[in-house]
């Protein structure tokens, strides 16, 4: 069936440095969505991107879109103790659009 | 505006036991869904509702049962539990199934069977 691999599974970085994380599908997908758990909390929803090769930033958080609609990044600039928990990508595969697919989320840890 | 709010928090069952998971939303989605999440495997979609009085099974629906009766509710009966159901239990809704503006998740159902 169809999957969305996401790597790296943990990174543990220092305060103030970078963190990207990066999804790929088997299929093409219609859209890609990125969502942060934090520790003991439910997902929330930060972001989709639908175009081909889009990119949107919200602070220090940026998000890419590949070309093919097949892959996905995110990255933060400048990690910060607040960027703590699981990031996770999902995504509808450009058949159907009831189900997202999930990848297993990298789970971030920054030390201060 | 309440968002989802599920129910219980927390709960213990005994092998064999059934129970139903509360979720509701306030919001007017048309699109609510059940959710797993057990350590490693990421989310895991057990039951999905495009509306009332429609639903369909996810990629993991057996020993579970779901209704829509209305567009604010969505429960999920647990009908015999078994110890591989004990689990972080996840109710999320959105406007619609292509999430467009995000799905809404509920703040989690963590079940131990016994």
């Amino acid at each position: 069936g169809q999957q969305v691999m996401q790597i790296p599974q943990y990174q543990h970085v220092q305060e103030g440095e970078d963190f990207t994380t990066y999804c790929n599908s088997s299929t093409t997908l219609s859209n890609i969505q990125w969502y942060k758990q934090r520790p003991g909390g439910h997902p929330v929803f930060l972001i989709q991107l639908v175009k081909s090769g889009e990119v949107k930033k919200q602070k220090r958080l940026t998000f890419q879109f590949g070309e093919a609609k097949k892959n996905s990044s995110l990255h933060i600039t400048a990690t910060q103790t607040t960027d703590v928990g699981t990031y996770f990508c999902a995504g509808h595969n450009a058949g159907n659009n009831r189900k997202l697919i999930w990848g297993l989320g990298t789970s971030l840890a920054v030390n201060p | 505006n309440a968002g989802v709010t599920q129910t219980p928090k927390f709960q213990v069952l005994k092998t064999g036991q059934s129970m139903t998971l509360q979720c509701a939303q306030d919001m007017n989605h048309e699109y609510m869904s059940w959710y797993r999440q057990d350590p490693g495997m990421g989310l895991r979609l057990i039951h999905y509702s495009v509306g009332a009085g429609i639903t369909d099974q996810g990629e993991v629906p057996n020993g579970y049962n779901v209704s829509r009766s209305t567009t604010e509710d969505f429960p999920l009966r647990l009908l015999s539990a078994a110890p591989s159901q004990t689990s972080v239990y996840f109710c999320a809704s959105s406007y619609s199934g292509t999430g467009r503006f995000g799905y809404t998740f509920g703040s989690g159902t963590r079940l131990t069977v016994v």
